[in-house]
């Protein structure tokens, strides 16, 4: 069955480093999404992508985080200058327009630390 | 803004019986609702969608049904097992609201052999 897969599944890193979070979103599905949950914490909209274009973004989304898709198949979250408080599992999610359900399939996650 | 709360925070129940999660949202313009499992620090596993014109969905043992002019949804798991502990999430996707699901903060159910 496709699933999303999202790499790494553990990243450790330093205040004030760069941190990249790798996502394969399932082939034929056209929306992307980041997601987050900072432990003990509601899972939060971040970011959603549609046609090379960010189509929607919250407030915790802000000058710091970047999404790109650089080729076909990857989804990437950049988090520029990573902070305590960006500690959470980030997970990406991925929906096709053909199903016209709008369910939301969830990758396994990466989780974040920041020391 | 959207707000979804899912009583009760958590739940322990002796095997074989039945159960009910109770998910709630404060605005019914809702495109739909998805029911999710999540086990210790993994990812977040799609059990069920239902549409906002639709009342319930099934599969096996799981039944969520939606009102949404109350606000209200509830997932029946029936005959619980102990492989069924687990977070339960409800998310909703609302009309006006892009693509985004908006999350309650689950029930963890466990199921004691």
């Amino acid at each position: 069955e496709p699933e999303v897969t999202q790499t790494p599944s553990h990243q450790v890193t330093q205040m004030g480093q760069e941190v990249i979070l790798r996502c394969v979103p399932i082939s034929n599905h056209l929306y992307f999404y980041w997601y987050r949950q900072i432990l003990g914490q509601k899972v939060e909209f971040l970011v959603s992508f549609y046609n090379n274009e960010i189509s929607e973004k919250s407030e915790i989304f802000d000058d710091q985080f970047s999404v790109e898709r650089p080729d076909g198949s990857n989804f990437t979250l950049k988090i520029r200058s990573t902070k305590l408080e960006d500690s959470a599992m980030y997970f990406c999610a991925s929906t096709g327009l053909a199903t016209n359900t709008g369910e939301l399939f969830f990758g396994e996650g990466s989780r974040l630390t920041v020391l | 803004k959207q707000e979804v709360t899912q009583i009760p925070a958590a739940l322990s129940v002796p095997e074989g019986e039945n159960l009910v999660l109770n998910c709630s949202f404060t605005d019914s313009a809702i495109y739909n609702l998805q029911w999710f499992r999540q086990d210790p620090g993994k990812g977040l596993t799609s059990l069920l969608l239902i549409q906002s014109s639709q009342r319930e969905q099934t599969s096996g043992r799981l039944n969520a049904s939606l009102d949404k002019s109350s606000g209200r949804s509830t997932l029946y798991i029936a005959a619980s097992q102990p492989g069924d502990s687990a977070t339960y999430l409800c998310a909703v996707k609302g009309n006006n609201a892009g693509n985004m699901l908006t999350f309650g903060g689950g029930t963890r159910l466990m199921v004691k052999p």
